[in-house]
């Protein structure tokens, strides 16, 4: 069984739609993140939610919107997208501020 | 947070020991020194991590030097499925959450 897996695993689309990519863990745990890699593999965290209750917001932009249904599922909505949002996105999960585990990751391509 | 500095790129024989260094003259007291892998655009994998004490798993073993400043991460047996990037991470404690910030990470090639 995927302990956290994430949907779809590529993603291509034109400036300017909106898009999902959805996010779900098996492990039962209560904080789940989302990270971005671009083109240069840095890998930055983006969003954290623990119980549903945002406690991690870097500088994001306004189009970017994580949404968590419950302790097990947080997706990741981009309005109006960018060039400059193609990356791939990687889904994590912990117990609270214990060991974080990836997702294989969104490959977004913007064209 | 704390930052860390670890060699760009390195490179092992398979079947020998690989050691990975990373300097981290700025950590706190209670930050804890994590590592993970990326395996070719894959999800970072958890490998190892460790406070003040030597830390060994099934993966690889962790050496965190007495004034806590530095640590090496050492795959005692390569093989060719450990070429990956290595990194070397500082965590930073949020109530609740853990932000892991990571860096360039090493480069590390297992050579046939």
């Amino acid at each position: 069984d995927t302990a956290v897996s994430q949907t779809p695993k590529y993603l291509v689309t034109q400036m300017g739609n909106d898009k999902s990519i959805k996010c779900e863990q098996n492990l039962g745990h209560d904080t789940m993140y989302w990270y971005k890699q671009d083109s240069k593999k840095f890998l930055k965290i983006m969003f954290s939610y623990n119980n549903k209750e945002l406690i991690i917001n870097e500088t994001v932009p306004n189009r970017f919107s994580p949404k968590s249904p419950d302790k097990a599922h947080l997706n990741l909505h981009i309005n109006s997208l960018e060039l400059g949002d193609s990356a791939v996105y990687f889904c994590a999960s912990s117990q609270r501020s214990d060991t974080q585990y990836f997702g294989p990751g969104t490959r977004l391509t913007v064209l | 947070d704390a930052k860390t500095t670890q060699p760009t790129s390195m490179d092992c024989a398979e079947g020998r020991a690989a050691n990975l260094p990373c300097n981290h003259s700025t950590i706190s007291g209670n930050e804890y020194v994590y590592w993970y892998r990326q395996i070719h655009s894959q999800g970072p994998q958890y490998i190892i991590h460790g406070l003040k004490n030597n830390e060994t798993n099934e993966m690889a073993s962790l050496i965190i030097t007495e004034d806590r400043k530095s640590s090496t991460l050492i795959l005692p047996h390569a093989t060719l499925r450990d070429t990956a990037v290595y990194y070397c991470i500082v965590r930073a404690r949020i109530q609740g959450a853990q932000k892991l910030v990571f860096g360039q990470g090493t480069r590390l090639t297992i050579n046939p």
